[in-house]
């Protein structure tokens, strides 16, 4: 089955512990990002990767990272999660090819909360 | 910088009705137009995408149109049920430097009573 898979599903933590949110996909999509969706503000981009080895800041990228090594994978970092870093978080993907825009395939989030 | 509403924002209709969702932009640059549906404490499952060159789209009950001159779309449930209800939202892909970027609208919340 054709699908996103994000790890944890829920996580809480305390301030400063860092953590690593997973993201994973089956469809040999050369794009992936991250979004956060919070109450009233909506889902805003994170950070995205066109290919492996290649990522850039998004909308909102303060105090998060990522890395692409694998064209599958593209896990998300908080080296010292906030309590302002509190949301549910969503991976996407979706096929990247010349300047074309294709279907993208959300995850099933990750709700986050920092204490 | 580009502005994307839906209206509006909460929706009750008893089942079998048939209804409208309203997307509307600011800037008719876009690339294609996506939309979603959402559950509570869920992840975006993909209902439709309309490419830039189509005017619409349709899958079972539902039909999407997209009008980039005047900066709307619409997406259409026919004769709906308690199952739809759900948070729907409309994503403009904008194509950057960056690649493909989503913008999303601001959702309507629809709840199908029997």
């Amino acid at each position: 089955e054709a699908q996103v898979t994000q790890n944890p599903r829920y996580l809480i933590t305390v301030t400063g512990k860092k953590l690593t949110v997973t993201c994973s996909q089956n469809m040999n999509h050369e794009y992936m990002s991250w979004y956060r969706q919070d109450p009233g503000l909506g889902l805003r981009q994170i950070y995205y990767s066109m290919n492996v080895e290649v990522t850039d800041k998004g909308d909102v990228p303060e105090g998060y990272k990522v890395s692409r090594k694998e064209k599958r994978n593209f896990p998300l970092i908080l080296e010292s999660p906030s309590p302002n870093q509190t949301s549910l978080y969503f991976c996407a993907s979706s096929l990247s090819v010349g300047a074309s825009s294709y279907e993208q395939y959300f995850g099933p989030g990750t709700r986050l909360t920092v204490t | 910088k580009q502005e994307v509403t839906q209206i509006p924002a909460a929706l009750s209709v008893p089942e079998g009705e048939n209804l409208v969702l309203n997307c509307s932009f600011t800037d008719s640059a876009i690339y294609n137009l996506q939309w979603f549906r959402q559950d509570p404490g869920k992840g975006l499952t993909s209902l439709l995408l309309i490419q830039s060159s189509q005017r619409e789209q349709t899958s079972g009950r539902l039909n999407a149109s997209l009008d980039k001159s005047s900066g709307r779309s619409t997406l259409y449930i026919a004769a709906s049920q308690p199952g739809d209800s759900a948070t729907y939202l409309c994503a403009l892909h904008i194509l950057t430097g960056g690649g493909n970027k989503l913008t999303f609208g601001t959702g309507t919340q629809l709840k199908v009573e029997l």
